[in-house]
This record gives structure tokens, C-alpha cells and sequence, in this order.
């Protein structure tokens, strides 16, 4: 079965340490994504990749921090920088940057920390 | 750089009835519009999509209209049925060269029996 799967499905971090979600794709596709999802304000861009070795800061990437060392995964993470990490983080992945292809996302992770 | 607005935020309609949910982006570049469901706890997905060159798709139930020199594009859901409850997302795909989506705020949509 294709798809996304992101880990774990929900986390529990105490303020100050750094977590990382894990994201990874059997779908072959080349460009990778992170969002976050905060109630009344949809989707915002954390990073994306477009391909392996390769990323970009989206519109809101402060505090966060990737890698793509391979194709299938991207992981995501939160460090102790980020003011507000408490969220909802959705991975996708697109089969080309560049191109009409539709983004296929994960099931998400939701990311508490007190 | 590119803004999406989406309205309303929350839409209640009866069973059979019609939705209409409206966008507006601003960068008049932009190419490629999506709309995305999401039931409760469940992932995005993509449900329709159109792009520049096109002013209306339809998909079933399902349609979206785009007006360019507007720059406003609309999903259509008609005949309504509970299981359409969900909250949907419009987006734009940003110029640059690359597949960057602003997504506007959501809305969700309750569909009563």
C-alpha cells in the first residue's frame, strides 16, 4: 500500500528539547513537504524538498529544521528555538516541483509541548 | 507574495442543499487552484482542482469556477450529503518555478441529516 506515513501520531515534549517527526514516503515521488496546521489559519509552509540533498524555507521555518538524505524520508525537526511549537504538522510529497501534481499527504503528527 | 482568502469559515446547510465556498488570491500569476478535504482526523486530500486556462470543471457533485480577472474561484457542492462534512482548504500555487501552495484559512462545512 502506497503512501505517506508519518510517526509517531501524537508527541509529548517538555519545553526546551528539540523533537523530531519522522516522515516517509513509499510513493517515489521527488518533492517533499512540511506543513503546519493551526485552528483558523490552514496550512502553512515549514520546508520543502525537491529533491534528495536538497531543501528550502517555506514561509515559516524559523525554529524548525530539516534533512533529505534520502528520497523516502524527510524528517521535520522542532527545536527549542520555535516559540510556539504546539501544532498540528502534516508531511506531502508531490511526484515533481514544477508541475501541476497534486501534494499527497500524511496522516499527520500532533505535537504537544508543555 | 501570494495571499489567499477563504469564506465563509463555517457553512451549515440541510441535507440536498447546495455549498458554495469562495477564495480570492491575489497574485494574478498564479496558475493552478486545488481544494483539498479534510474529514475529522483524517489527512488532506485532493478532491478537484482547475487551472488558468479553464473557468469551470465538474466533477459529479463537485464543481469549481474560476474568474481570472477577478481573481476568485469557487467550489460548487450540490445535493449535499452528511458524509460531505468536513472542513475544505482553496489553494493557489505561488509563482516561482516550483509546486509552492498557499492554502487559505479552511471552512468548515456541517451538513445536517
Amino acid at each position: 500500500d502506497g503512501g505517506i506515513t508519518q510517526s509517531p501520531k501524537y508527541l509529548f515534549r517538555k519545553e526546551g528539547q528539540n523533537v523530531t517527526l519522522s516522515c516517509e514516503q513509499n510513493l517515489n515521488h521527488d518533492a517533499m513537504y512540511w506543513y503546519r496546521q493551526d485552528p483558523g489559519q490552514g496550512l502553512r509552509l515549514i520546508y520543502y524538498s525537491q529533491i534528495v540533498n536538497d531543501f528550502q524555507k517555506g514561509d515559516i521555518a524559523e525554529g524548525y529544521s530539516v534533512s533529505r538524505e534520502k528520497k523516502e524520508s524527510f524528517p521535520l525537526t522542532v527545536t527549542s528555538a520555535q516559540k510556539n511549537p504546539t501544532a498540528f504538522y502534516l508531511c506531502a510529497s508531490s511526484i515533481r516541483t514544477g508541475l501541476d501534481s497534486p501534494l499527497h499527504f500524511g496522516n499527520g503528527t500532533r505535537l504537544t509541548v508543555t | 507574495g501570494e495571499n489567499v482568502e477563504q469564506h465563509p469559515s463555517t457553512l451549515s446547510v440541510q441535507e440536498g442543499d447546495s455549498a458554495v465556498i469562495k477564495c480570492t488570491y491575489s497574485d494574478s500569476a498564479s496558475n493552478y487552484f486545488p481544494w483539498y478535504k479534510q474529514e475529522l482526523g483524517k489527512r488532506p486530500q485532493l478532491i478537484i482542482d482547475i487551472r488558468s486556462n479553464v473557468g469551470e470543471k465538474k466533477d459529479q457533485r463537485i464543481a469549481v469556477t474560476l474568474n481570472k480577472t477577478a481573481k476568485h474561484f469557487s467550489l460548487h457542492i450540490t445535493e449535499t450529503q452528511p458524509e460531505d462534512s468536513a472542513v475544505y482548504f482553496c489553494a493557489a500555487r505561488a509563482t516561482g518555478g516550483y509546486n509552492k501552495l498557499i492554502f487559505g484559512a479552511g471552512t468548515r462545512l456541517a451538513v445536517h441529516p
